[in-house]
């Protein structure tokens, strides 16, 4: 299957800073990526979708100004938590869509990304 | 090294009963999630499971046994918009989760 790669998988922070976490599709190109956030023992939620070259979409309560997502490119997005406070740790996952001859719609998953502010 | 391993494809008839299962091997366990996806959408959480045995919930049931790194969703009364692919995820002792890489159901008339 296609191959989603994220970085980085874990990352320490201290409060007030601002982390950018990748999501590469290595052997396809994707139009649109997905953004999800997961607290322990809690299913997955989606955060936003990124399309690229236009804005992404972010879903109910999830303020856009503190998570950026920038999808520049057909095999690029990035997630940037900025001002990030202790509330915001948790696990980050992204995911994308495969495109192009053969399109199946599936989406393939990155490993996901640990963040921890302290 | 952590492994997730369920069937690629799956057929079965609408009305019908179908079981996918699930085995992993991975560091650690807080836990067993079963998704939905259907193409091009997002997946969308069908079941946790991180005690022993069944846990039902409609025509969805899912079932875990710990000491057999095994796991289990049952979809029951068919219908054709349960084509899609199923997802086994693992939560390790990291709360990192660890997915399969689905099973993708496909419903005939």
């Amino acid at each position: 299957g296609a191959v989603v790669s994220q970085h980085p998988s874990w990352v320490i922070c201290k409060s007030g800073t601002s982390v950018k976490i990748e999501c590469r599709s290595l052997d396809f190109q994707a139009t649109t990526m997905f953004w999800y956030r997961q607290f322990p023992k809690q299913s997955l939620m989606l955060m936003a979708t990124s399309n690229e070259g236009s804005k992404a979409t972010y879903e109910q309560g999830v303020e856009k100004d503190k998570f950026l997502i920038n999808h520049a490119s057909l095999t690029l997005s990035t997630l940037t938590v900025t001002s990030a406070h202790p509330e915001d740790s948790s696990f980050y996952i992204c995911s994308a869509r495969v495109i192009g001859t053969g399109d199946t719609g599936e989406l393939f998953f990155g490993e996901g990304s640990r963040l921890t502010v302290l | 090294g952590q492994n997730i391993d369920q069937p690629t494809e799956m057929t079965a008839t609408e009305g019908a009963i179908v079981q996918i299962n699930c085995t992993y091997q991975t560091s650690g366990f807080n836990g067993l999630f079963w998704y939905q996806q259907h193409a091009g959408e997002a997946p969308t959480f069908l079941s946790y499971n991180v005690l022993d045995g069944l846990e039902e919930k409609g025509r969805f049931s899912s079932f875990l046994s710990r000491s057999k790194g095994y796991s289990y969703l049952l979809l029951k009364e068919l219908q054709m918009k349960d084509s899609a692919s199923y997802l086994c995820a693992v939560l390790d002792s990291n709360y990192q989760l660890i997915w399969g890489a689905g099973t993708k159901l496909i419903i005939k008339p």
